[in-house]
């Protein structure tokens, strides 16, 4: 199995452009994930989704967006990039939302709004 | 809500024992976890605790206290390996969903 697969691995865009950063797992996972990193930081929570056509909000939501169309993907989408963006995006997927279920982390999407 | 503590950074001799600690304040505890973060990586798991005392895994032991809001990671006979950041993070029923809240990590150095 592949996990959770990001991409791209890194991307620059210039302030006011839009992008999304698209998340794939293949094994069949209800929960999933968008955290963001600053340096030296933990992670922050952005959106999340308990499963195809739900999605919630997180601890820091604004300037993006997210779907949840199908059960293994779960693309986010910036609008109008702010340098404030700038970090390291993971996305993680878990079996279900209890206590237990391990977190499983794509590799992470290095963005830097110039 | 959730807050949650661990020192910023550590440093420790090669083939010592390290313990991190965490402290933590949620209204809806359901588990604590921790995760290993290489630099540049993903953050990998370590570690699970839902009910107090010790849970070994080889080198790296996890002890959680519920009514303390205190859990730490102990490593055993460190490696060079093991210099990394070290995330602990707390499941919350908290709220409308079962989210995982991260605190800033603990990053440890292993000195030759």
């Amino acid at each position: 199995n592949a996990g959770v697969t990001q991409t791209p691995k890194f991307r620059i865009l210039k302030i006011g452009q839009s992008m999304t950063l698209q998340c794939a797992q293949d094994m069949n996972h209800n929960y999933m994930y968008w955290y963001r990193q600053d340096p030296g930081m933990g992670l922050k929570l952005i959106y999340y989704s308990v499963g195809a056509g739900i999605t919630d909000k997180g601890e820091v939501p604004n300037g993006y967006n997210v779907s949840r169309s199908t059960t293994e993907d779960f693309p986010l989408r910036l609008e109008l990039a702010a340098p404030s963006q700038t970090s390291v995006y993971f996305c993680a997927s878990t079996k279900t939302g209890t206590s237990n279920t391990e977190a499983f982390f794509g590799q992470g999407t290095r963005l830097t709004v110039v | 809500g959730q807050n949650i503590d661990q020192p910023t950074e550590m440093t420790a001799t090669e083939g010592a024992i390290v313990q991190i600690n965490c402290t933590y304040q949620t209204s809806g505890f359901n588990g604590l976890f921790w995760y290993q973060q290489h630099a540049g990586e993903a953050p990998t798991f370590l570690s699970y605790n839902v009910l107090d005392g010790l849970e070994e895994k080889g080198r790296f032991s996890s002890f959680l206290s519920r009514s303390k809001g205190y859990s730490y990671l102990l490593l055993k006979e460190l490696q060079m390996k093991d210099s990394a950041s070290y995330l602990c993070a707390v499941r919350d029923l908290s709220g409308s969903a079962r989210q995982l809240t991260f605190g800033s990590g603990t990053q440890l150095t292993v000195l030759p």
